[in-house]
């Protein structure tokens, strides 16, 4: 089944502590992408990348780094998280960017206490 | 630089009525138009897409919207709604040239009532 997965899917962690989530696509998709989403702020995307080691900021990149490795893998690493990093949690890849559309994954929620 | 307008946060609406959700967008350049739906507890899925060409684009479940240009609007209409269709729907917005991000609105509650 062509699927977006991320793990975890629920995560409470403490400020500071290193954390990464996973996002992974069995589609051979080119382009990944990050997002979060907050109450009345809709999605905002945090890094994109159009293909293997090749990654770019979106709006919101502070407080987080991504790598591409592997064109299937796309983690999100926060390397000391806060609690202004509460939030949901969403990747997602295409083929490409442009037309193409967007397959997105279930979510981690994320709670920094 | 693109940006996107859901007029309306929350819709209410009752079951078989129409609905029409309301999205403006903001670009100097042209752009490809996208509606995305969020059941709750799920991810984002693809509603429908402008590209180019007609106007009035169809989706799945029933869904369509139209491309006005002179209005930048891109608003979304299912003329009636079941229960099964409460959600969150998001527009989106991505210029045609370039690889730029895809930029969305924030989002509008569709709450269907029986």
């Amino acid at each position: 089944e062509a699927q977006v997965t991320q793990n975890p899917r629920y995560l409470i962690t403490v400020t500071g502590k290193k954390l990464t989530v996973t996002c992974s696509q069995n589609m051979n998709h080119e382009y990944m992408s990050w997002y979060r989403q907050d109450p009345g702020l809709g999605l905002r995307q945090i890094y994109y990348s159009m293909n293997v080691e090749v990654t770019d900021k979106g709006d919101v990149p502070e407080g987080y780094k991504v790598s591409r490795k592997e064109k299937r893998n796309f983690p999100l690493i926060l390397e000391s998280p806060s609690p202004n990093q509460t939030s949901l949690y969403f990747c997602a890849s295409s083929p490409r960017g442009g037309a193409d559309t967007q397959y997105f994954g279930p979510g981690t929620r994320l709670t920094v206490l | 630089a693109q940006s996107v307008t859901q007029l309306d946060s929350q819709v209410p609406v009752f079951e078989e009525a129409p609905v029409e959700l309301r999205c403006n967008y903001s670009s100097s350049v042209s752009v490809y138009l996208f509606w995305y739906v969020q059941y709750p507890n799920q991810g984002l899925q693809l509603l429908l897409k402008y590209l180019s060409g007609s106007t009035l684009v169809k989706g799945i479940n029933g869904f369509e919207a139209e491309f006005n240009k002179s209005q930048t609007s891109f608003h979304l209409r299912k003329p009636s709604v079941h229960i099964s269709d409460t959600a969150e729907y998001f527009c989106a917005v991505r210029s045609i040239s370039g690889n730029t991000p895809l930029v969305f609105g924030k989002g509008t509650r569709l709450s269907v009532i029986a």
